[in-house]
């Protein structure tokens, strides 16, 4: 079986912060990882992905996220938060089962 | 158009109505995929479709009808809905099915606003 836990459902940071969002994962087999982004009003847009090799994997928009296999971890951080950053954050798993199993999001508000 | 769209982007259905969504995807893929993003709950996968078969329903209530009629057009026949069926639905799609979890990048829609009065 695969899961994925996403800590905190909100997260709010000041412009120019660190934002880091948390994701812990499940699965008897190595994953594949991803994160996703959701606007408002809008599909799912892939920020990055986790397949093999370079545990440090960067994406767009200066994200970036690292697969740690010993704390079954791949949390999403970005160096200084811009105001465009606010949405919703998913983690995403694919491993034993083929289909992608979802955490449950995380809304991050960027403040002023 | 490119990428994944979605028709209409928002519905209000009675329940007793007869409605369809429809998705296409310009990204030459083989797979596509119906799924419900309730409020407060992780998405739930409902259909695949994998060269115009489906390969998953996940225990879906058969008041949701999908339709692959070719690899780049999915449909999403509703009857008979429930106010709880009001949800951001979802499609994407991917390359192949088969293809490992790592290089099977699924591709969204921009989702239908269905609200069931």
């Amino acid at each position: 079986a695969q899961s994925v836990t996403q800590l905190g459902s909100h997260v709010s940071v000041s412009e120019g912060a660190l934002v880091l969002l948390r994701c812990n994962y499940s699965s008897s087999v190595p994953p594949y990882l991803f994160w996703y982004v959701q606007y408002p009003n809008q599909g799912l847009q892939l920020l990055l992905k986790y397949t093999t090799g370079a545990t440090l994997v960067k994406g767009i928009n200066g994200f970036e996220a690292e697969f740690k296999k010993s704390e079954t971890s791949f949390h999403l951080t970005k160096p200084s938060a811009h105001m465009s950053d606010a949405a919703e954050y998913f983690c995403a798993v694919s491993a034993s089962a083929r289909q992608l199993t979802f955490g449950s999001g995380t809304q991050l508000t960027v403040l002023p | 158009e490119t990428g994944v769209t979605q028709t209409p982007r928002h519905l209000v259905m009675g329940m007793t109505n007869k409605k369809s969504l429809k998705c296409e995807q310009h990204l030459g893929h083989n797979a596509m995929y119906w799924y419900k993003q309730s409020a407060k709950k992780p998405l739930e996968l409902m259909f695949v479709y994998n060269f115009k078969e489906q390969t998953e329903n996940n225990s879906v209530p058969s008041r949701f009808s999908p339709e692959c009629p070719n690899s780049s057009h999915l449909f999403l026949h509703l009857h008979t809905l429930q106010p709880e069926d009001s949800a951001l639905y979802l499609c994407a799609s991917s390359q192949d099915v088969r293809l490992a979890g790592g290089q099977d990048t699924q591709y969204f829609g921009p989702g239908t606003r269905l609200t069931v009065l």
